[in-house]
C-alpha cells in the first residue's frame, strides 16, 4: 500500500512569489492534515480536512495560505505571496478513522523563501 | 494551547540503552505517540500508547506513561547506528490534531 506522498520534495522561491504544495493521502483515508516545522522548532498543526471539507483551520498563519481538497482526494496548499518566515518543512498526514487517530505522515516539502 | 517539551539532544554509545523523555500539559490526551525522522526522510510512526496504559513494549522499544505527572518516555534497548534520528513526542487533545515537541536529536556513537 502506497504511503502519503508529497510534491515537490524541495522548493526554493523568492519572497513575493507563489508556491503550491501537493499532498496525496493514503487511498481511502478521509482525514488529511497539514503541519509545518519552522526553524527546527516543534511541528505545528495547520489544518484538517475530512473529505473535501475543512474541519479545523485554526493553525493557518494568515490569509496568504490557502488549502484545498477538491473531490476529497489530494490536497494543495498554496502560499501567495510567500514571505521569508514561511520557510520550513511542510508535512501532510492522513488517517482513516478519526476515532483511531493514527496519522501517517508524508516525507514533507522543504520550502525555502529567499 | 497544548505544550509538549523534550530535551533537544541525546548522545548514546552503540549497544547502550537510550531514554528519551517528554512532558505534556493536556490532560485530555487520548493517545501519545513517538515519531522518528531519519535524515532526509519523513516522519515515521514508531509506536503509540493509549492514555489508560502505563507501559507498552514492542521489540527494542519500551514506552512508559506516567499520566499523573504527564510524563512520557521512550526507551530503545541495544541502540544501533540506524537509530540515529530525530524523535518527536506527540499527543492529541480532544480535537484530534497532534501537538508535537521540538524533537530530540539522538546521535549514536561507536
Amino acid at each position: 500500500e502506497a504511503g502519503v506522498t508529497q510534491f515537490p520534495s524541495h522548493s526554493v522561491i523568492e519572497k513575493g512569489q507563489t508556491v503550491t504544495l501537493r499532498c496525496d493521502p493514503i487511498s481511502g483515508h478521509d482525514n488529511l492534515y497539514w503541519y509545518r516545522r519552522v526553524m527546527g522548532k516543534e511541528i505545528k498543526f495547520l489544518l484538517h480536512f475530512v473529505k473535501e471539507s475543512k474541519q479545523d483551520e485554526s493553525g493557518m498563519p494568515n490569509n496568504r495560505f490557502l488549502a484545498e481538497r477538491t473531490g476529497g482526494t489530494y490536497s494543495t496548499l498554496k502560499v501567495q505571496p510567500a514571505e521569508l518566515e514561511d520557510s520550513g518543512v511542510y508535512f501532510c498526514a492522513s488517517s482513516q478513522d478519526r476515532a483511531t487517530d493514527t496519522q501517517y505522515f508524508g516525507p514533507g516539502t522543504r520550502l525555502t523563501v529567499l | 494551547g497544548e505544550d509538549v517539551e523534550q530535551s533537544l539532544f541525546l548522545s548514546v554509545r552503540e549497544g547502550d540503552s537510550s531514554v528519551i523523555n517528554c512532558t505534556y500539559t493536556d490532560s485530555s490526551s487520548t493517545y501519545l505517540y513517538w515519531y522518528k525522522q531519519e535524515p532526509g526522510a519523513g516522519l515515521q510512526l514508531l509506536t503509540y500508547i493509549f492514555s489508560n496504559m502505563d507501559m507498552k513494549q514492542d521489540q527494542r522499544l519500551t514506552v512508559l506513561l506516567n499520566k499523573k505527572d504527564k510524563h512520557l518516555s521512550l526507551r530503545i534497548a541495544d541502540t544501533q547506528t540506524g537509530d540515529s534520528a530525530i524523535y518527536f513526542c506527540a499527543e492529541n487533545g480532544d480535537d484530534y490534531k497532534l501537538s508535537f515537541g521540538a524533537g530530540t536529536t539522538v546521535t549514536v556513537r561507536a
